[in-house]
């Protein structure tokens, strides 16, 4: 059972290169999330899907793009990279509110 | 915005000793997250409780809706329960997605 898979596990820019962050989930959950981590702070939502076809922007929207592909799949990108998005990425999923939450391992990005 | 707050913030222990986190936010919730990440690992779900107590292993973990408080046991703690502990809620007004506290960083020393 892969749970929640995200890919790549690491991954260095350069400043002003683009890129997706891919995550998928085998577990049928409606509701899926990207998650930014940083030093000293709490995770912090970037976007979430509540279900296939909806995307909305969460606490640290700026920078960034998703797309719910379909109901496995959520995807971020960054457009133009910038070295304040260097972090450790997290995506998850749930089956909603209330409910408990699968995390990916993380995907630790370097903007240079 | 529900804002989390734990403590402590770092925590250093003998093996076998009897452990407690603490996590207070500031705005009524249904559902309460505890979390463990392992260093430059993943995020693992350890429980999710809307009242009362729960336990796995040696682990305990409680919440008082009323005081908007929660706290993590970990009884005869080994080494290897050293990791982070995070403490996250539903972020309320409308908005879905976790709020997290900053964790607790807990290291038990052999």
């Amino acid at each position: 059972n892969a749970g929640v898979t995200q890919t790549p596990k690491f991954q260095v820019l350069k400043t002003g290169q683009s890129m997706t962050l891919q995550c998928a989930q085998d577990m049928n959950h409606n509701s899926m999330y990207w998650y930014r981590q940083d030093p000293g702070m709490g995770l912090r939502l970037i976007y979430y899907s509540a279900s296939e076809g909806t995307t909305d922007k969460g606490e640290v929207p700026n920078g960034y793009n998703v797309s719910r592909l379909n109901k496995r799949e959520f995807s971020l990108r960054l457009e133009s990279a910038a070295p304040s998005q260097t972090s450790v990425y997290f995506c998850a999923s749930s089956g909603g509110r209330n409910t408990e939450a699968f995390f990916g391992q993380g995907t630790r990005l370097t903007v240079v | 915005k529900n804002e989390v707050e734990q403590s402590p913030q770092n925590l250093t222990a003998q093996e076998g000793e009897f452990i407690t986190i603490n996590c207070s936010y500031s705005v009524g919730i249904s559902a309460l997250h505890w979390l463990q990440q392992h260093p430059g690992g993943g995020i693992v779900s350890l429980f999710m409780l809307s009242s009362g107590k729960k336990k796995h292993g040696r682990l305990i973990a409680t919440i008082n809706i009323q005081e908007k408080h929660s706290s993590l046991h970990i009884t005869a703690s080994h080494p290897r329960d050293s990791a982070v502990y995070i403490c996250a809620v539903y972020a309320g007004g409308g908005a879905d997605g976790l709020t997290f506290g900053k964790g607790t960083h807990l290291i038990i020393q052999p």
